[in-house]
């Protein structure tokens, strides 16, 4: 079972509306949990990073949620644009390691 | 600076060849780490080095992987012999301090590889 999984796997949204993307875990204890945003053919790059003590992160219109109790964490994108779409990837930093989701793939259609 | 940078952007090799591919971090990040991308498994940690030393190498498939980091500047993971299943996406990957709270990771552009 992966430590990180991501849901949905997949999502097609139309230009200007809102998702929210989920992050389940179960490592523990962890330093910090980021999301990535990985455009196709390029490398990963980070939108917000949290610490297990914060619970929202706010990084223009990206805003990611961090429950430690349930340990839940969500990205929400608001007006979405074209330019969203990409993999999202949730990634906890474990000590010296940074464990990753297998990312949501999210298509933004006009 | 000019981020992360890898090479070469993309290689295709024979089956049983021997593949080498490289990074330079961002100047003054002390930490690199190289990761393979497949559609099946997403990101795994290969190998990474806190100060040109190996740090942890678990993530090394098998012996046909290995890294270097001979200087601050320059990394290397060469695949000998090359085999189809090593096809993938490699990125190599820079942050400063190791065990630092909220150190961030850059990514290169990322290295794809295809084996026939």
């Amino acid at each position: 079972k992966n430590q990180v999984e991501q849901s949905p796997q997949s999502l097609i949204i139309l230009e200007g509306k809102n998702c929210t993307l989920q992050c389940n875990y179960t490592v523990s204890p962890f330093s910090n949990l980021r999301w990535y945003k990985q455009d196709t053919g390029r490398g990963p790059v980070s939108l917000t990073i949290m610490t297990f003590s914060e619970n929202t992160k706010s990084n223009g219109r990206y805003t990611a949620t961090l429950d430690a109790d349930t340990k839940q964490s969500s990205l929400h994108i608001t007006a979405s644009q074209l330019s969203d779409s990409a993999s999202y990837i949730c990634v906890l930093h474990n000590t010296d390691k940074l464990i990753f989701g297998t990312g949501t793939r999210l298509q933004v259609f006009p | 600076d000019a981020g992360v940078i890898q090479s070469p952007r993309h290689e295709v090799t024979e089956m049983g060849q021997e593949v080498t591919l490289r990074c330079k971090p961002i100047s003054g990040h002390n930490s690199l780490f190289w990761y393979r991308q497949t559609m099946m498994r997403g990101l795994e940690l290969l190998i990474y080095f806190n100060n040109n030393v190996p740090i942890d190498d678990s993530g090394m498939p098998e012996d046909r992987f290995s890294a270097k980091m001979p200087n601050a500047s320059f990394s290397t993971l060469k695949i000998q012999p090359s085999e189809p299943r090593d096809s993938a996406v490699y990125f190599c990957a820079s942050s400063l301090g190791q065990g630092a709270m909220n150190t961030e990771a850059f990514f290169g552009q990322g290295t794809r590889l295809t084996v026939v």
